[in-house]
């Protein structure tokens, strides 16, 4: 039972290049999340999603995109990487009757340069 | 919307004391209440929440926090911290159903021998 799983781990890229943190859960959970976490700033949403086809926008969602075609996989896509996109970004699940109770992947560390 | 104020960005405490870390909120409606840790280089993982019926609630490795509704806090606290509780602390808020979690900025509890 892996969980919640994250990928890659760590990336560089460019200003102005995109990519795709990919996510994917074995726990059957009907809720998916991203989050990013900044340094002193906490954990802020960006997109979440409560079943396969339905996505909706968190606190800061301007630049990503994401889409659910499956339950397992949530993944996150960052056009026109911009320096303000540095950050950890953290996938997380949980399911329909638990209240608050995420469980959070390890974390993707993407640096825009 | 809610919010979610941690008083504290940083905590020092000698092993074996006392610790409480603080966390208010502010919401306009009711709201489920729960601390998180995260571990250095991991995500992050639930430590203990409030639903309803008893406003102190406990973790498996002896900390606790007590829900006060009239002073809208839920602060943390350990009686005799160890090494291995240094880790950051986020206090999280949520109104329920998929709307996810509203975090603080965290605590980081830094444990001195």
């Amino acid at each position: 039972n892996a969980g919640v799983t994250q990928t890659p781990k760590f990336r560089i890229l460019k200003i102005g290049q995109s990519m795709t943190l990919q996510c994917t859960q074995d726990m059957n959970h009907n809720y998916m999340y991203w989050y990013r976490q900044d340094p002193g700033m906490g954990l802020k949403l960006i997109y979440y999603s409560v079943g396969a086809g339905i996505t909706d926008k968190g606190e800061v969602p301007n630049g990503y995109n994401v889409s659910r075609s499956t339950t397992e996989d949530f993944p996150l896509r960052l056009e026109l990487a911009a320096p303000s996109q540095t950050s950890v970004y953290f996938c997380a699940s949980s399911y329909l009757e638990s209240t608050g109770e995420l469980f959070f992947g390890e974390g993707s560390r993407l640096t825009v340069l | 919307a809610q919010s979610v104020t941690q008083l504290d960005s940083q905590v020092p405490v000698f092993e074996e004391a006392p610790v409480e870390l603080r966390c208010n909120y502010s919401s306009s409606v009711s709201v489920y209440l729960f601390w998180y840790v995260q571990y250095p280089n991991q995500g992050l993982q639930l430590l203990l929440k409030y639903l309803s019926g008893s406003t102190l609630v406990e973790s498996i490795n002896g900390f606790e926090a007590e829900f006060n509704k009239s002073q809208t806090s839920f602060h943390l606290r350990k009686p005799s911290v160890h090494i291995s509780d240094t880790a950051e602390y986020f206090c999280a808020v949520t109104r329920g159903g998929a709307d996810g979690l509203t975090f603080g900025k965290g605590t980081h509890l830094i444990i001195q021998p």
